[in-house]
């Protein structure tokens, strides 16, 4: 089945330590979204990427690094200079059809934690 | 960033109730809104996707309609079922700039047997 990967599904983290998230999609889409939730509040995106070997940052970048070398892959390391890392996070992706005006397909996302 | 706010943020209705919430969004520089149903321990599921001022969505018991001229955009559940327990999300994407999509905080419905 077509679908968002997500894992780990749980991830804890020492201080100091960059940890990666990793996300794949085999839906052929070209543009991929990381997203962070905290309790209380909605999805603020982090980075995205409308095509391979290309992103730009979201709304609250800073700490955070992502690559896209292949189309169907979107990693985001959570570095150590991202000071409250705790969060859950989900990946998405789309079409890029014309108008861009495509929902966004979601994976079952990360739950980060410090220890 | 641009503000979409989103009301009530939560809602506790009964079961046979219709009930609707509101996405509100900057009126300028409209280019799509999307509403999307999060239940609990799943992803979101996109519901409507609306680009057009007077738009108006239907998918079984659950519509949406658009105003762009003042910014909001309704949901409305008729005759809600405890299966329609959910985080519902309005996102928008305005036509300048980053080409994403901008959510708002939610509205969490609970809906009683």
């Amino acid at each position: 089945d077509g679908g968002i990967t997500q894992s780990p599904k749980y991830l804890f983290r020492k201080e100091g330590q960059n940890v990666t998230l990793s996300c794949e999609q085999n839906l052929n889409h070209d543009a991929m979204y990381w997203y962070r939730q905290d309790p209380g509040q909605g999805l603020r995106l982090i980075y995205y990427s409308q095509i391979v070997n290309d992103f730009q940052k979201g709304d609250i970048a800073e700490g955070y690094s992502v690559s896209r070398e292949k189309k169907e892959s979107f990693p985001l390391t959570v570095t150590s200079a991202q000071k409250n890392p705790t969060a859950f996070y989900l990946c998405a992706s789309s079409i890029q059809g014309q108008g861009n005006n495509q929902p966004q397909h979601f994976g079952d996302g990360t739950r980060l934690s410090i220890l | 960033i641009l503000n979409v706010e989103q009301s009530p943020q939560s809602l506790h209705v009964q079961e046979g109730d219709s009930t609707n919430f509101t996405c509100s969004f900057p009126s300028s520089n409209f280019y799509a809104l999307h509403w999307y149903r999060w239940e609990t321990a799943k992803s979101p599921e996109a519901l409507f996707v609306m680009t057009l001022n007077g738009d108006e969505k239907k998918k079984g018991r659950i519509s949406a309609t658009l105003n762009t001229k003042e910014g909001y955009s309704y949901l409305y559940i008729k005759g809600s079922q405890p299966e329609d327990s959910a985080t519902y999300l309005c996102a928008f994407r305005w036509n300048t700039g980053r080409r994403a999509l901008t959510f708002g905080s939610g509205t969490r419905l609970q809906v009683q047997p």
